[in-house]
C-alpha cells in the first residue's frame, strides 16, 4: 500500500491560494491520489481525485507531477470555513487507508 | 438523495459490555465500510462489506465485527469494550464502480 505523507498543519489568512502537498513515493501504476476534507465531529467529505497532470472542480485543483510521487492540493481565495483537516490518500487494490492528514488553520 | 445515515449518534457504554452500530448507506450504494477515529491514531480501516460479505479487514481484534444485510445497511459490534474503545467511528458507502466514499456523521462512542 502506498503511504502517504503530508504536513502536519498549515496555517493561511482568507483571501489566499493554499497548496497542500502530499508524497506518495510508492504509489502503483493503477493507483488514484484522492483527498478528502473533514470538519470537526463529521465524516471526512470528498474534495478531488486524480491519476495525473491537473484535475480541477468548482472546490479545488488537484497538480500531479509526471513521476506522481507527489501531489498538491490548491485551495483557491480560502476562508474562515476552510478551517479543517485535509487527507491525501492513494487507493490500491479497493484499500483505502488514510494518513494523518493536515490540519489548516486559516486566519481572518 | 438522501446521505449515509448513521445512529446513534452518541453512544456511553461502561467497559465489558457490548455496543451495536448501524448505517445506512446510500440508496445504491452496495458497499460500506467502517472506520475507527480517535485523536492519537487519526482514521482507522475496520473493515468493508459489499453485498453482505466482508470483503476487506483492518488490524483490528476479533472484538470488532460487522455484517451487512441484503439492503446493504451495515451493523458494527464490539464486545467486551475497553476504555481505549471510546472513539468516533464512522461508516461510508459508495458505489462499486468508485473508490469515493461518502461518510456519514459517525457514532461517538464513549466507554466508561
Amino acid at each position: 500500500l502506498a503511504k502517504t505523507t503530508q504536513p502536519i498543519s498549515m496555517d493561511s489568512y482568507e483571501g489566499q491560494e493554499v497548496n497542500i502537498t502530499c508524497s506518495h513515493n510508492n504509489i502503483a501504476t493503477n493507483d488514484y491520489i484522492t483527498w478528502y476534507q473533514q470538519f470537526p465531529s463529521q465524516g471526512p467529505r470528498f474534495i478531488i481525485q486524480g491519476y495525473k497532470t491537473k484535475v480541477t472542480n468548482e472546490v479545488a485543483s488537484l497538480f500531479i507531477p509526471a513521476d506522481r510521487k507527489s501531489s498538491t492540493l490548491s485551495l483557491p481565495r480560502v476562508s474562515l470555513s476552510d478551517t479543517a483537516v485535509y487527507y491525501c490518500l492513494v487507493v490500491s487494490d479497493d484499500k483505502i487507508i488514510f494518513g494523518k492528514g493536515t490540519r489548516l488553520h486559516i486566519l481572518p | 438523495k438522501a446521505g449515509v445515515t448513521q445512529t446513534p449518534r452518541y453512544l456511553i457504554k461502561t467497559r465489558g459490555q457490548q455496543v451495536t452500530l448501524s448505517c445506512s448507506p446510500i440508496s445504491g450504494h452496495r458497499s460500506v465500510s467502517w472506520y475507527q477515529q480517535t485523536p492519537g491514531q487519526g482514521l482507522q480501516f475496520l473493515f468493508e462489506y459489499f453485498s453482505e460479505t466482508q470483503r476487506n479487514k483492518g488490524n483490528f481484534p476479533g472484538r470488532f465485527s460487522g455484517r451487512q444485510f441484503s439492503n446493504s445497511r451495515s451493523e458494527m459490534n464490539v464486545s467486551t469494550l475497553e476504555l481505549g474503545d471510546s472513539a468516533l467511528y464512522l461508516c461510508a458507502s459508495r458505489l462499486e464502480s468508485t473508490d469515493t466514499q461518502y461518510f456519514g456523521p459517525g457514532t461517538r462512542l464513549t466507554v466508561l
